[in-house]
């Protein structure tokens, strides 16, 4: 079955723990991407990238490092968590620049 | 500045009204436009874009470039309709590949 995994599904770790976030997907799409949703505030970029060692920042990336090393999988790390980074993340993928995204079932992170 | 504006956080209609989530945007250039849906629990997915012209679940959308609006429509809803919606662009602007979303309006349909 096509799709995109994340783990884990829920997360609580205290503020300066290093934690990392997979996701993987069985598409063989070239662009993947990470999102947190926010109330309010919607789905918002983080991370994106275009192709095994193509990564670039979206629109909140200040706190998360990403890394492209196979096709399939892409990373969310979070060096030094703190707990304004407590949200809902989502990672996707696509095939093509201007295709639909494909997510996973999400990250609830909790930083205490 | 290139957004997404979806007016409504919250929209409740009763079961068996027509629905309209309003979506406008701004945009440089000619974005592709999308429609994602969120069930409780559940992850989003993708309900309908505009190049296929598709209608999904008796949902459509009509893109109006003059008033940048991407605005999603039913004409009688139902209680399973229940959900998030986003608006979404996704294009291309000085070299790097945006896809931004609206901050969402939850549909509520009551029985």
């Amino acid at each position: 079955e096509a799709q995109v995994t994340q783990n884990p599904r829920y997360l609580i770790t205290v503020t300066g723990k290093k934690l990392t976030v997979t996701c993987s997907q069985n598409m063989n799409h070239e662009y993947m991407s990470w999102y947190r949703q926010d109330p309010g505030l919607g789905l918002r970029q983080i991370y994106y990238s275009m192709n095994v060692e193509v990564t670039d920042k979206g629109d909140v990336p200040e706190g998360y490092k990403v890394s492209r090393k196979e096709k399939r999988n892409f990373p969310l790390i979070l060096e030094s968590p703190s707990p304004n980074q407590t949200s809902l993340y989502f990672c996707a993928s696509r095939r093509g620049i201007e295709e639909k995204l494909f997510f996973g079932s999400g990250t609830q992170l909790s930083v205490l | 500045a290139q957004r997404v504006t979806q007016p409504e956080k919250l929209l409740s209609v009763f079961k068996g009204a027509p629905v309209e989530l309003k979506c406008n945007y701004s945009y440089s250039g000619s974005p592709e436009l999308f429609w994602y849906v969120q069930y409780s629990r559940q992850r989003l997915q993708l309900l309908l874009r505009h190049i296929s012209r598709e209608s999904i679940k008796g949902f459509t959308a009509d893109l109006n470039k003059g008033e940048t609006s991407f605005h999603l429509k039913k004409p009688f809803a139902q209680e399973e309709d229940s959900a998030m919606y986003y608006c979404a662009l996704s294009g291309s602007t000085s070299g790097t590949y945006k896809y931004i979303f609206g901050t969402g309006t939850r549909l509520k349909v009551l029985a």
